[in-house]
């Protein structure tokens, strides 16, 4: 398995307050992205990253911000949360650009109350 | 801009039947295509690649799919369901050259497999 932790793997939240997601990476892979699955949605691209402090948007990036300070760490910040971000966050990697055979961490589910 | 398309949010068989899950895509350049399967509670794991090689490929646990270009089409079959295939099937599509962009994945099929 690729070496990519999700931290935490469950939260609960309040209406209005950050929450910050980590992933981690041990395999030294140059583009990391964060998808979010919702039933009926698939995966859908929040951020993603092409390098240390290289990020450019996805498809749904309202509401989200993103960081890449070290090659290995990629954090997801949601600024004020909202129950419509209630949702399944996934991080990938990969080596080549494309998202080209992405590696997936197993998932970090966020409840907003 | 690419797009995926995945007939049938749920799919049922009866172990030892064809499995049959279709993918249709739309790029206006040349696609590489991705099957993933994703278990219950867990990340998406690769099942198959298409990157112009060959355009039937062969990948994890006896599935495979066919490239067809003209039908704009990469559907995933297996020859003979296994109660262990029900899980959650995701096609996705990414384009050549790639540059700066990620996967565009379908909503997801959910197999189911009957005793």
């Amino acid at each position: 398995d690729a070496g990519i932790t999700q931290s935490p793997r469950h939260k609960v939240t309040e209406t209005g307050t950050p929450v910050t997601l980590r992933c981690h990476q041990t395999e030294n892979h140059r583009y990391m992205y964060w998808y979010r699955q919702d039933p009926g949605h698939g995966l859908r691209l929040i951020h993603y990253s092409y390098g240390v402090k290289d990020t450019d948007k996805g498809e749904v990036s309202d509401g989200y911000s993103v960081s890449r300070s070290k090659t290995e760490d990629f954090l997801l910040t949601l600024e004020s949360a909202t129950s419509s971000q209630t949702s399944v966050y996934f991080c990938a990697i990969s080596a080549l650009d494309g998202g080209t055979e992405a590696f997936f961490g197993q998932g970090t589910r966020l409840t907003v109350v | 801009a690419q797009s995926v398309t995945q007939l049938g949010s749920h799919v049922s068989v009866s172990e030892g039947a064809l499995v049959l899950l279709r993918c249709n895509y739309s790029s206006s350049v040349p696609p590489y295509l991705f099957w993933y399967v994703q278990y219950p509670n867990q990340g998406l794991q690769l099942l198959l690649k298409y990157t112009s090689a060959a355009t039937l490929v062969k990948g994890i646990n006896g599935f495979e799919a066919e490239f067809k270009k003209s039908e704009t089409s990469f559907h995933l079959t297996k020859p003979s369901a296994h109660m262990s295939d029900a899980a959650e099937y995701f096609c996705a599509v990414s384009v050549k050259p790639a540059g700066r962009r990620a996967l565009t994945f379908g909503s997801g099929t959910r197999l189911q497999v009957q005793p």
